[in-house]
């Protein structure tokens, strides 16, 4: 079946520290890759892409995502995050054989603490 | 530059009433258009997309439908809501591969 796992609901951290969220990705997905971001009661926001090319994927707000094919991973991280980085985020990807269907994850809250 | 809209943000409605919710894009053409729902610590769940107009794909059976009636519109609807349905239903589109989304709307049956 076709999916898209995050291995953490909650990521509690401290300010300043580094951070990383993972994401996963079954076989039948394509390998084009996302992350969004949610704050509170909004929509989503585009945080950075994979479709081709090198493999360390450089974003917004600092965040950069490394798209690992032989682990079937795509984790987010940020070297060191602020109180604003506290949010929902989602990693997502399209159907192998349809590009027309756009799958996420469950979601990681990341929880920065002072 | 394209913008999309949805509306309401905010809805309460009662067991057994009929839904209606609208989805607008702005400025592109053809675009896939998509209904998700999330539910509180349930992640984002695909409802419905479209790749074009009249064409629904249904990813989950449910209380709900959508209908595409012109190229840049995406309707979210129901004849009884449920208890269930309520929720935070989010609207996107896409082309080129990159989502864009609307702001939500929260729907509260009570």
């Amino acid at each position: 079946a076709q999916s898209v796992t995050q291995l953490d609901s909650q990521v509690p951290v401290f300010e300043e520290a580094p951070v990383e969220l993972r994401c996963n990705y079954s076989s039948s997905v394509s390998v084009y890759l996302f992350w969004y971001v949610q704050y509170p009661n909004q929509g989503l926001q585009l945080l950075l892409k994979y479709l081709s090319g090198s493999t360390l994927v450089k974003g917004i707000n600092g965040f950069e995502a490394e798209f690992n094919k032989s682990q079937t991973s795509f984790h987010l991280r940020k070297p060191s995050v602020h109180i604003s980085d506290t949010a929902e985020y989602f990693c997502a990807a399209y159907g192998s054989s349809n590009t027309g269907k756009l799958i996420f994850g469950q979601g990681t809250t990341l929880q920065v603490k002072p | 530059s394209q913008t999309i809209h949805q509306w309401p943000a905010t809805l309460v409605q009662p067991v057994g009433s009929p839904l209606s919710l609208e989805c607008t894009v702005e400025g592109t053409s053809n675009p896939n258009l998509y209904w998700y729902r999330q539910a509180a610590g349930r992640g984002l769940q695909l409802l419905f997309y479209s790749v074009g107009i009249g064409q629904i794909s249904s990813e989950v059976p449910q209380n709900l439908s959508a209908s595409r009636p012109q190229d840049r519109q995406f309707i979210l609807s129901s004849k009884k809501l449920l208890l269930s349905d309520s929720g935070f239903y989010l609207c996107a589109w896409s082309k080129v591969l990159e989502a864009f989304f609307g702001q939500g709307t929260r729907l509260t049956v009570v």
